[in-house]
C-alpha cells in the first residue's frame, strides 16, 4: 500500500524468542497503530501511537511492546513469543486518527 | 469485551442480489462508523463510513444505515457482483481508535 510498509512480510519464529515487526509510513501521519487478525475476531487493536514517543495500550497488548522514535516507524516487538501470538499483523496510519485509516499489506506470524 | 458485534459471519448471494450485513454497538461515546472491505492477502480499506448525526449515506452500491437509538449501523450492497467477494468489516472510533466487529466473509456467485 502506498506510504506505508511493513516488514517482514512472513516470519516464522520458535517459542521463548523475542520478535520484532517494523511499520515505516512516508506520509507523516501522527497516528499509527497495531492490530493483530485472527478468525472470528476481526482485527484487534494491539497498540498505538499519537505522537513520536507517545504510546498507548489497545485491547490485547498483553505481551507486546511499542516504540516510535521517529514519526516514520512504528515498531512491535514480542518480547518471548508465544504459540498464541501466530497471527496476522497490520499496521495503519490516520492524520488525525479518526477519518481514512490506512492498512498496511500485513506480517504473517508464525510461532512454533 | 466485544464492543462491536458483527453479523452473519459469512453470506452467499446471488450475482444481482442485495447484501445485508449488520452491526450493534455498545459504547456511546463513538463517533464514527466506517466500513472496510478486505481481499485475500491484502490489508483492510475504507469502503464507506458514516457520523452519526446523519441515519443513511450512499455512495454507488454501497449504503450505511444508521440507528442511533437502536445502537445499529449497516452495511447495503445493492447489485451484488462477483468482484464483491470480500470480507468485510465495520468499525467504530472514538478518541482516536477503530474498534472492529469481527467480519463478514461475503461470496457472490455468478
Amino acid at each position: 500500500d502506498a506510504g506505508i510498509t511493513q516488514s517482514p512480510r512472513h516470519k516464522v519464529t520458535e517459542t521463548g524468542t523475542p520478535v520484532t515487526l517494523r511499520c515505516h509510513q512516508t506520509e507523516n501521519h501522527r497516528y499509527m497503530y497495531w492490530y493483530r487478525q485472527d478468525p472470528g475476531h476481526g482485527l484487534r487493536l494491539i497498540h498505538y501511537s499519537y505522537g513520536v514517543k507517545d504510546t498507548d495500550k489497545g485491547e490485547v497488548s498483553d505481551g507486546y511492546s511499542v516504540s516510535r522514535s521517529k514519526t516514520e516507524d512504528f515498531l512491535l516487538t514480542l518480547e518471548s513469543a508465544t504459540s498464541s501470538q501466530t497471527s496476522v499483523y497490520f499496521c495503519a496510519i490516520s492524520e488525525d486518527g479518526d477519518y481514512g485509516y490506512t492498512f498496511g499489506s500485513g506480517t504473517r506470524l508464525t510461532v512454533v | 469485551q466485544q464492543q462491536v458485534k458483527q453479523s452473519p459471519q459469512s453470506l452467499i448471494v446471488q450475482k444481482g442480489g442485495i447484501s445485508i450485513i449488520n452491526c450493534a454497538y455498545e459504547n456511546t461515546a463513538f463517533d464514527y462508523f466506517p466500513w472496510y472491505q478486505q481481499f485475500p492477502g491484502k490489508g483492510p480499506a475504507l469502503l464507506i463510513a458514516i457520523r452519526p448525526d446523519v441515519s443513511e449515506k450512499k455512495e454507488g452500491r454501497f449504503t450505511i444505515s444508521f440507528n442511533k437509538s437502536a445502537k445499529q449501523f449497516s452495511l447495503h450492497i445493492m447489485d451484488s457482483q462477483p468482484g464483491d467477494s470480500a470480507t468485510y468489516f465495520c468499525a467504530a472510533s472514538s478518541s482516536g481508535k477503530l474498534i472492529f466487529g469481527q467480519g463478514t466473509t461475503l461470496q457472490v456467485k455468478p
